[in-house]
């Protein structure tokens, strides 16, 4: 079975802190990769995504990274706010299988 | 970015009812809409993929009979599902693409069966 895991499950940080989430998967043929944000009760955000022959994307504060060879993928947000403060999401196109998510709380 | 809506947002039915769901590309053509479940705190679980004008495909462990799916235009999917037990109960998102990989989400309709 394909999995795609996201660690950790749950993060709370204080504001300002820089952290990284991280995505793995089992089957490392990657098409692509793509990260979305989930407030409560809403629908997805797309966040970055990250194209099977790029290593990284940028936007604003947040950088993802792809590593194929080892399946993982990270997102780093820098200076986090509380409105950062939502469910990550991390999904391979491949199959549009998508991780659990990671539940991220920024306190001010 | 484009808009996907979802009506209602939220419904409360009785157990033995049938429930329909519809997702609207609002600004743009959907030619694929994609159907998923999401329980409390846990992920998003793909259930089918609609093509405009053909039968959906559903995902191992979907039942077609109970969760079904028409896509009879190229803005309007809709997910009725049959019977609806407690165990339907769940929180449904659906997306049109955009090729190759774009994707834009509704906001989700939350089910709930007593």
């Amino acid at each position: 079975k394909q999995e795609v895991t996201q660690i950790p499950a749950a993060l709370s940080v204080p504001e300002g802190e820089n952290l990284v989430l991280n995505c793995s998967f089992t089957d490392s043929a990657i098409y692509n990769l793509q990260w979305f944000r989930q407030d409560p009760g809403k629908g997805l955000t797309s966040l970055l995504l990250i194209q099977s022959s790029q290593r990284e994307q940028t936007s604003g504060r947040l950088n993802a990274s792809l590593d194929k060879s080892s399946g993982r993928s990270t997102l780093y947000i820098a200076a986090s706010q509380p409105g950062d403060s939502a469910t990550y999401l991390c999904r391979r196109n491949n199959d549009m299988r998508f991780g659990a998510g990671t539940r991220l709380t920024v306190k001010p | 970015g484009a808009v996907v809506s979802q009506h209602p947002s939220r419904v409360i039915c009785k157990s033995g009812t049938s429930v329909k769901i519809e997702c609207r590309s609002l600004d743009f053509q959907a030619t694929t809409m994609f159907w998923y479940r999401q329980f409390p705190k846990k992920s998003l679980m793909l259930m089918a993929t609609s093509n405009e004008g053909s039968k959906a495909t559903y995902e191992q462990g979907v039942e077609k009979d109970k969760f079904l799916i028409n896509h009879a235009s190229l803005t309007l999917s809709t997910l009725t599902v049959t019977s609806a037990h407690p165990e339907d109960s769940s929180f449904y998102i659906c997306s049109g693409r955009v090729p190759p990989d774009t994707q834009y989400f509704g906001p989700g309709t939350r089910l709930t069966v007593l």
